[in-house]
């Protein structure tokens, strides 16, 4: 079944930097999810971007969709410390169960004050 | 809404017993997921179910694993017997309508077999 692979596995940042968090994903998709989770607590939902959309922004992230690469990133601009969370994006496959909703393994942002 | 409720937040157990995990979902959620996360396999998706009816549970790595939702506002997943391999931190989610919509997670289980 699909699954989005992130990339970095892992980032460090000084707070104010941005970060970009990438991922892959291998056949045709609905949309694509991506998530957020902090040390020890479920996952929160960031951003939803639908297959014919390019790019959605919502405060200070910003996601792009490359249908042709099957790939998308997420931007988090002048970052906080308190963005120092795991993020994950889910994928389900287009024409597939409506219920897969797919993760990857995620990247882990450590934000520094 | 107090948004998806899970139970126990935290379970030890010994080898051969038997585990029951439970989840209230939101109220008018249609869906409702069972994930399985560990470092070295991630998030896994275990079982959905669509209207309280289990539609794929291909991720239920074996017999021993089987979940239930007698109704809109409960589900169980149940382990018997357990095995030490079976320690993860398990998350129930649920969603107005599958994978096309913002899936609401709990806070999980963590659950940990001696």
């Amino acid at each position: 079944s699909q699954q989005g692979e992130e990339d970095p596995q892992a980032l460090s940042i000084q707070e104010g930097e941005n970060a970009t968090m990438n991922c892959s994903y291998k056949t045709s998709i609905n949309n694509l999810q991506w998530y957020r989770q902090n040390s020890g607590r479920g996952l929160v939902h960031l951003i939803l971007i639908r297959s014919n959309e390019r790019e959605k922004h919502s405060g200070r992230l910003r996601v792009t969709l490359d249908t042709s690469k099957k790939s998308s990133s997420l931007l988090i601009t002048a970052s906080r410390a308190a963005d120092t969370a795991s993020y994950f994006c889910a994928t389900g496959d287009y024409g597939g169960s409506q219920g897969n909703l797919i993760f990857g393994k995620g990247t882990k942002l450590s934000v520094k004050p | 809404d107090a948004g998806v409720i899970q139970s126990p937040r935290h379970e030890v157990t010994e080898m051969g017993q038997e585990v029951t995990l439970r989840c209230k979902p939101i109220s008018g959620h249609d869906y409702l997921f069972w994930y399985r996360q560990t470092m070295m396999r991630g998030l896994e998706l275990l079982i959905y179910f669509n209207n309280n009816v289990p539609i794929d549970d291909s991720g239920m790595p074996e017999d021993r694993f089987s979940a239930k939702m007698p109704n809109a506002s409960f589900s169980t997943l149940k382990i018997q017997p357990s095995e030490p391999r079976d320690s993860a931190v398990y998350f129930c989610a649920s969603s107005l309508r599958g994978r096309n919509t913002e899936a609401f997670f709990g806070q999980g289980t963590r659950l940990t077999v001696v």
